[in-house]
């Protein structure tokens, strides 16, 4: 079975800190993705990467970046954490890019609470 | 570009009972994916249910079924005997066949009530 492991159920970070939030799945899917999940507005994608070392913006990109050096992990950075930032972050992952032919596979979800 | 319309932020149902969640989407593509996801309390999201909007039938999966009226841009899902278990927030999405990532709604809480 698919296992996408976060690093961290629960996170908590100073307004400023470096955060850095991290994914890694062991099934050798090619795409993973980073959403974030607030109460109302559903989830948001934030970044994607289609292979190592690619990286795409999604919907709401803006005070993250993300690192694709490996195939099996994919890293969300924060670099300046802002209480804005306050919210649970799903990592996901798919082996190819049509969702029907393979559906997305998520994390447990890190809560991050910047303060 | 995608959007995926929820309208129901919150839903409550009786266990054994028949619940429908309703998904409105819109897509300017003339094939693409619908599914809906689940994410119990403190637990992963899982996929509940996907349907090919070519295929006029509807897409089931034991207790769960869709209502997919291609014409309206609505896809519904049918919660069928109702149990504790399917207490979670429910996620509609859109795939337009991979050319951009999947489109989440804003999800409907559903509670089932003993």
């Amino acid at each position: 079975d698919v296992k996408v492991t976060q690093s961290s159920r629960y996170l908590v970070k100073r307004t400023g800190e470096k955060v850095f939030l991290e994914c890694v799945q062991d099934m050798d899917h090619e795409n993973m993705f980073w959403y974030r999940q607030d109460p109302g507005l559903g989830l948001r994608l934030i970044y994607f990467s289609y292979d190592v070392k690619m990286k795409e913006k999604g919907d709401i990109p803006e005070g993250y970046s993300v690192s694709r050096e490996k195939k099996e992990r994919f890293s969300l950075i924060l670099e300046s954490a802002s209480t804005n930032q306050t919210s649970m972050y799903l990592c996901a992952s798919t082996v190819d890019r049509v969702s029907y032919n393979s559906p997305l596979h998520f994390g447990n979800g890190t809560r991050l609470t910047v303060t | 570009a995608q959007t995926v319309t929820q309208s129901q932020p919150e839903m409550s149902v009786q266990e054994a009972e028949t619940v429908t969640l309703s998904c409105t989407y819109d897509t300017s593509e003339n094939n693409y994916y619908l599914f809906w996801y689940k994410q119990p309390p403190s637990r992963q999201m899982i996929l509940v249910i996907r349907q090919e909007a070519y295929k006029q039938q509807n897409a089931t999966e034991n207790r769960f079924s869709v209502n997919f009226q291609k014409a309206a841009k609505s896809f519904s899902l049918k919660i069928s005997d109702s149990q504790l278990g399917d207490t979670a927030m429910y996620f509609c999405a859109s795939d337009d066949s991979g050319n951009t990532p999947l489109v989440f709604g804003k999800g409907t809480r559903l509670s089932v009530i003993a």
